[in-house]
């Protein structure tokens, strides 16, 4: 089974700073296709996870712009350029390569 | 619009059987890989099995070979998940899962809302 390691596994941000979320896989998710098979999830308190980026940096339908997927392989990052309230929850990076397999998740708090 | 709904989640007792039922809309259901996808509470997301588009391949994680099995029928665009001999480790929110590829290239995937199942005395 493919591996997939988060990092950090909280993180707390104050409303308008940008924040970060690293996520590697054990093996490449990169396919012949050209496309990396990695999608990031947001799970909301009390909510079912929603996807926010899939094949590594398509922003799904009515995601803000200020977040955006990027790597490839096995390392990717998921930015929020500014962060608002409204982002807090749990961060999922979940590899699609293979059986799908998830990241530990990362919360996120506001300060 | 691609749409998934889950049916058929409830309590069950330890031992008992259940049968989970997701009924597709929005696309061409038999050109697509199918995946049933869990989380139980305050855990993290966990794949669970998933269904070649014509129903030849099946896969399973481990901790459920053997007493669930997916299944499809192409021609109602419906995707099942029985599920025999539950344990109270598998209580959780179940989602089906759209794959990602066809014939015609890569998108997104999607998931339905999800069903609770419970398995307590």
């Amino acid at each position: 089974d493919i591996v997939m390691t988060q990092s950090p596994l909280s993180l707390a941000v104050t409303p308008g700073e940008p924040a970060s979320i690293s996520c590697r896989s054990s093996q490449s998710l990169l396919r012949s296709d050209g496309h990396n098979y990695l999608d990031w999830y947001l799970q909301k308190p009390g909510q079912s996870p929603q996807l926010l980026i899939y094949l590594g940096s398509n922003r799904a339908s009515g995601v803000p712009d200020r977040f955006s997927g990027s790597g490839s392989g096995t390392d990717f990052t998921l930015k929020i350029s500014r962060v608002e309230a409204e982002d807090v929850g749990v961060y999922y990076c979940m590899q699609v390569q293979q059986a799908w397999t998830f990241g530990q998740g990362t919360k996120v708090e506001i300060k | 619009e691609v749409q998934l709904v889950e049916s058929g989640g409830g309590l069950v007792q330890p031992g008992g059987s259940l049968r989970l039922s997701c009924a597709a809309s929005g696309f061409t259901f038999g050109d697509y890989w199918m995946n049933w996808v869990r989380q139980a509470p305050e855990k993290g997301p966990e794949w669970v099995a998933n269904i070649k588009p014509d129903g030849s391949e099946k896969y399973y994680v481990g901790s459920v070979k053997g007493r669930f099995t997916i299944s499809r029928d192409n021609a109602k665009d419906s995707l099942y998940l029985q599920m025999n001999s539950l344990t109270a480790e598998d209580t959780a929110v179940y989602y089906c899962a759209r794959g990602y590829c066809n014939t015609a290239g890569c998108s997104r995937g999607y998931w339905g809302q999800g069903t609770l199942v419970t398995v307590s005395s």
